[in-house]
């Protein structure tokens, strides 16, 4: 079955710095892969998705994740992070076949602190 | 603008009760899901639906009942069987289920059993 790991339950950063949230998936084939954004009592958006191709993806609101097969792994990068971006981020594999088809599975979601 | 409106923002359900969460889209997709989230388990699989009048059991889909009488609405009922109800649901839908196209999602309503 197909799975999600984000190892960083709650990250924080300073204002202005990087970040990096973690993001490994088990499935056998090549998944379409996801990051959303969930403020507080709020919906989750959709930041960014890799289906093919480039293994390099953008986003909206300045966020990029790169796809490396070799390491299962999805990671999701900021240049330099705003007060904004606090939030919690959940990262999710949709299977492209079998029993579970079609369905989304999603991490457990790292929680990100913004420090002025 | 198009959407998916979850209502109501917060309810509040005693023991023993049922009580029905409402979903309702204007994007003309053809598949829904309802979501439970906990605090660290991130969202779980309740229920979903592929096109009207058939939908699919997700991952803890035991306690929950729903219906696709219509293509715009999934509205999901939290059974007195469900143990521990007190969550956070999430409606979300895609134009179909397969593919690479993610979700769109709901606002959410909290339910809170007291």
């Amino acid at each position: 079955a197909q799975s999600v790991t984000q190892p960083d339950i709650h990250i924080t950063v300073s204002e202005g710095a990087s970040l990096e949230l973690r993001c490994n998936y088990s499935y056998g084939a090549t998944p379409y892969l996801f990051w959303y954004v969930q403020s507080p009592g709020q919906g989750l958006q959709l930041l960014l998705k890799y289906f093919s191709g480039d293994t390099l993806v953008q986003g909206i609101k300045g966020f990029e994740a790169e796809f490396k097969r070799s390491q299962s792994s999805f990671n999701l990068r900021k240049p330099s992070v705003h007060w904004s971006d606090a939030a919690e981020y959940f990262c999710a594999v949709k299977n492209a076949g079998g029993t579970s088809y079609g369905k989304l599975t999603f991490g457990q979601g790292t929680i990100l602190t913004v420090h002025p | 603008d198009g959407g998916i409106t979850q209502s109501p923002k917060y309810l509040f359900r005693k023991e023993g009760q049922n009580v029905t969460l409402s979903c309702e889209q204007n994007l003309n997709h053809d598949a829904m899901y309802w979501y439970r989230q906990d605090p660290g388990q991130g969202l779980r699989l309740i229920y979903y639906s592929q096109i009207v009048n058939d939908f699919q059991k997700g991952d803890i889909a035991e306690g929950y009942s729903v219906s696709r009488e219509k293509k715009e609405s999934f509205p999901l009922t939290v059974t007195s069987a469900q143990k521990n109800p007190t969550a956070f649901y999430l409606c979300a839908s895609s134009i179909v289920l397969q593919g690479a196209r993610g979700y769109t999602f709901g606002s959410g309503t909290r339910l809170t059993v007291v």
